[in-house]
């Protein structure tokens, strides 16, 4: 079964700085997808970025960049220049690309990130 | 389009009663699927559905019941609510291969 794992309960960064939130996910399947969710405190779930496991390319939006290593199992983010609105909880998340369940996520325990001014 | 739209917002029951959450879809996406929120344990898959006519379980589908008559609606059933059904749930919906769009999410709480 594929699992997700989030090793960092809470982290803490100073405004306009960088931070870089850990994912690592146990997987025997070659064709998924990787994603982070935000979730502010209004609890919409918003999808910040994903990857597909076939593309080496990292993704990056706007602020938001990954750093895909897909022999090691990880996937972080990184927030460049942080903001106060980017204080959030932040999901990481994993779907295969295949069958009846290629819809369904597989979240991990999530990573309270809080913006200091 | 109004998206994925949850009602209630807000739920508080009495052990033992039953209720229905209710979702629906405006975007004609084939797969809907019911998640539950606890604090530290993520999102976990609750139901889900490919169509029409088609369910099937996920991670923690105990004591929930699911139904799909139509493409847009999906909604969640609580027969006899306990305690540990405490939670946020979300519904979500998407084309198959695409990403998730979630609803608002529902505060439930079993007294």
């Amino acid at each position: 079964a594929q699992t997700v794992t989030q090793s960092q309960p809470e982290m803490s960064v100073q405004e306009a700085e960088t931070v870089t939130l850990s994912c690592t996910y146990d997987t025997s399947e070659s064709d998924y997808y990787l994603f982070w969710y935000k979730q502010p405190p209004s609890r919409q779930m918003i999808l910040v970025i994903r990857q597909e496991a076939y593309k080496q390319q990292n993704a990056t939006e706007n602020r938001f960049s990954v750093n895909f290593q897909k022999a090691a199992k990880s996937f972080s983010l990184k927030i460049s220049d942080s903001q106060l609105g980017d204080a959030a909880m932040y999901f990481c998340a994993y779907k295969r690309n295949y069958g009846g369940s290629q819809g369904n996520l597989i979240f991990g325990k999530g990573t309270k990130l809080s913006v200091k001014p | 389009n109004a998206g994925v739209t949850q009602t209630p917002k807000f739920q508080v029951l009495k052990t033992g009663q039953s209720m229905t959450l209710q979702c629906a879809q405006d975007m004609n996406h084939e797969y809907m699927s019911w998640y539950r929120q606890d604090p530290g344990m993520g999102l976990r898959l609750i139901h889900y559905s490919v169509g029409a006519g088609i369910t099937d379980q996920g991670e923690v589908p105990n004591g929930y019941n699911v139904s799909r008559s139509t493409t847009e609606d999906f909604p969640l059933r609580l027969l006899s609510a306990a305690p540990s059904q405490t939670s946020v749930y979300f519904c979500a919906s998407s084309r198959l291969g695409s990403p998730l769009h979630f609803g608002n999410g529902t505060r439930l709480t079993v007294t």
